[in-house]
Parts: C-alpha cells; structure tokens; sequence
C-alpha cells in the first residue's frame, strides 16, 4: 500500500521568500515516481514537478525544486521567489513504476498563502 | 496543444438523480483516470480507462461507473445521487497510463447534490 503524508495543513510566505512544503511517504514498491501538483481557488489541478525514485539529481523545474531524500522517504517542494499568484492548495503525490496502470495517491495538501 | 476539458463546470442535482460527467483528454492520451475530491476525505481515485477498458477500480459503490470511447473521451456516471456526491470530481489524462505516468487534470466539475 502506498500513503503520501502531508503534515503541514498550511503556510505563509512573504513574497520573494522561498518556502518548503513537506511531504514524506511510504511504499513497498522498489520503483516509484513522486508528483507535486498546484490547485488554486479555481479548482484545476496543476502538474508542477516530477521525480522518479531512481533518478539520482533532484528534481528542477524553473522556480520548484524537490528535495528528493529517497532513506528518509522525503519529497520536499520547494519554492524559491515566491509570487502572490503560487497561493494555492499544494499536492504531494506518488505513483508505483510497475503495475501497467495508473495507481496514483495523494496527501491532503498544504495550503500557502503569500503575503505581499 | 490543447488540455483536458471537462464538461459540464457545475452541476445541481437532487437526492435520488442520476447525473453523466464528461471528460476529453489531451489529445493522444489514451488513459483517463477519475477522481473526487472533498474537503474531508481528499482525492480519492474513481476508476482508470485505458483503450476503452477500465483496468483500475478504486473503492466506490456500484452506483458510480464510467466507460471510454475509442477516441479515448471518457464519461461518468453517478446513479441514485446521495447528498455525500458532493463534490469535486477532476478528470486526469496521460500517454500511456503506465506507471509513474504524469498525469494532466481538467478544471473538474462541481456537483451538488441538494
């Protein structure tokens, strides 16, 4: 079985701060891929990052970066500059490598909210 | 490149009516995955369609189903509304549907069931 937790239900950034969301996880799965998707008010969930669990570099992709700590089965988003347009529901999520299906859990979500 | 749509937006039902969701993939997508989000429990996952057969089932009562057509548009469907379909429900397509395929959400549509 696989759990995504995500402990922190929400947080404030300054604007240009950079900002960690926690997520950590659990799996018996030996291959596995870890998302992070953005939900703002309008509902659309947002692909933002992707990290396979073999992939030996952490993750980057223009302003988010996940801090990737595979033995203390870690997934950190983090956000660097932070813009009032990232207030927004936050989603950790993971997916198994095998299976040949869509199998994807999701934390609860982190809640940021930036403050001008 | 267009992106996942889903129609319709909003939806209001009542107790005991049945309701059908749509869901169009981005083009050359060929799995659509279901989800509905509420406040309390999160996303829980519906049900997967790949080539016109669901090959994943999450744990919902029969009265939620869904199928796919061949040119991999997806709908849903919820028979005899309870007040607790109140929901969210985000439609999610990818290329191939194997894991760890990322997945790209619609906008969703918000049902409530009165």
């Amino acid at each position: 079985a696989q759990k995504i937790t995500q402990t922190q239900p929400g947080m404030f950034v300054q604007e240009k701060e950079a900002v960690t969301l926690d997520c950590t996880y659990d799996t018996s799965d030996p291959s596995y891929g870890l998302f992070w998707y953005k939900q703002p008010s309008s509902g659309e969930m947002i692909f933002l990052i992707y990290q396979g669990s073999y992939d030996q570099q952490n993750a980057t992709e223009g302003r988010y970066s996940l801090n990737f700590q595979k033995a203390r089965k870690s997934a950190n988003l983090v956000i660097s500059a932070s813009q009032l347009g990232d207030s927004a529901m936050y989603f950790c999520a993971m997916s198994p490598l095998s299976g040949g299906y869509q199998k994807v859990t999701f934390g609860i979500g982190t809640k940021l909210q930036v403050i001008p | 490149k267009a992106g996942v749509t889903q129609t319709p937006r909003y939806l209001i039902k009542t107790r005991g009516q049945q309701v059908t969701l749509s869901c169009s993939p981005i083009s050359g997508h060929r799995s659509v995955s279901w989800y509905q989000q509420t406040p309390g429990q999160g996303l829980q996952f519906l049900f997967e369609y790949f080539s016109e057969t669901q090959r994943n089932k999450g744990n919902f009562p029969g009265r939620f189903s869904g199928r796919q057509f061949s040119n991999s548009r997806s709908e849903m469907n919820v028979s005899t509304l309870e007040l607790g379909d109140s929901a969210l429900y985000l439609c999610a397509s990818s290329l191939a549907g194997q894991g760890p395929d990322t997945q790209y959400f619609g906008p969703g549509t918000r049902l409530t069931v009165l």
